[in-house]
């Protein structure tokens, strides 16, 4: 079964310092690869995906993700982090049914201090 | 336009009572997928609708649990008996096409329901 890993639970950074927040897929099936984002007291929304073609893919908000199918990673990164960034991050891809029901990692919380 | 919505936001229950919980995805949307989201931990998948058809119920822990949405619009997800082990946070989600590995799925607030 498909699964995802996320290596860090609880992210603490100062403003302007950079982000990365680590996930990894499970070999197989089709590699379609999202990050969603829940800010405080808000809805789950889509911060960015990957499909296909270009691995570097930006999203919403001057996030982005690189796709390395070698080492099984979508990690997210941000240059500069604002403490409006501060949230729960979480990994997600389709599980192995065509629903389109996606599997989470864990969730990375992270802790942007002003 | 308004997003997918979920009643109650907020469901305390006593052991062994059931409950209900509400959602209403964007209109026109045909996928409607179910999660649970323990406390700590990422979502996890329920159940999916495309339309009114249950095509998925994989991931329903027990037949404590069931969900329906009769007309292809609002759905209901119904818990029997509740147990502590499932308080958790109920996500709704939907999208506009029929179930696939491309489509973006739009997430409700969710209900948190706690067990006593």
């Amino acid at each position: 079964a498909q699964s995802v890993s996320q290596h860090n639970h609880h992210v603490i950074l100062s403003e302007a310092a950079s982000l990365e927040l680590g996930c990894n897929y499970s070999y197989g099936g089709t590699v379609n690869l999202f990050w969603y984002v829940q800010y405080p007291g808000q809805h789950l929304q889509l911060l960015l995906k990957y499909f296909s073609g270009d691995p570097l893919v930006k999203g919403i908000k001057g996030f982005e993700a690189e796709f390395i199918k070698s080492k099984f990673s979508f990690n997210l990164r941000k240059p500069s982090v604002q403490w409006s960034d501060t949230a729960e991050y979480f990994c997600a891809r389709p599980g192995s049914s065509n629903t389109g029901k996606l599997i989470f990692g864990q969730g990375t919380t992270l802790q942007v201090k002003p | 336009g308004a997003g997918v919505s979920q009643s109650p936001r907020y469901k305390v229950a006593k052991r062994g009572q059931d409950v209900a919980l509400r959602c209403d995805p964007i209109s026109g949307h045909v996928s409607l997928f179910w999660y649970q989201q323990a406390l700590g931990q990422g979502p996890e998948f329920l159940t999916y609708f495309q339309n009114e058809a249950q095509l998925d119920k994989s991931g329903l822990p027990s037949d404590r649990f069931f969900a329906e949405r009769p007309e292809g619009s609002v759905s209901t997800l119904k818990i029997q008996r509740t147990q502590q082990e499932d308080s958790a946070v109920y996500l709704c989600a939907s999208s506009l096409l029929e179930g696939g590995l491309y489509n973006e799925q739009f997430f409700g607030p969710g209900t948190r329901l706690t067990v006593l």
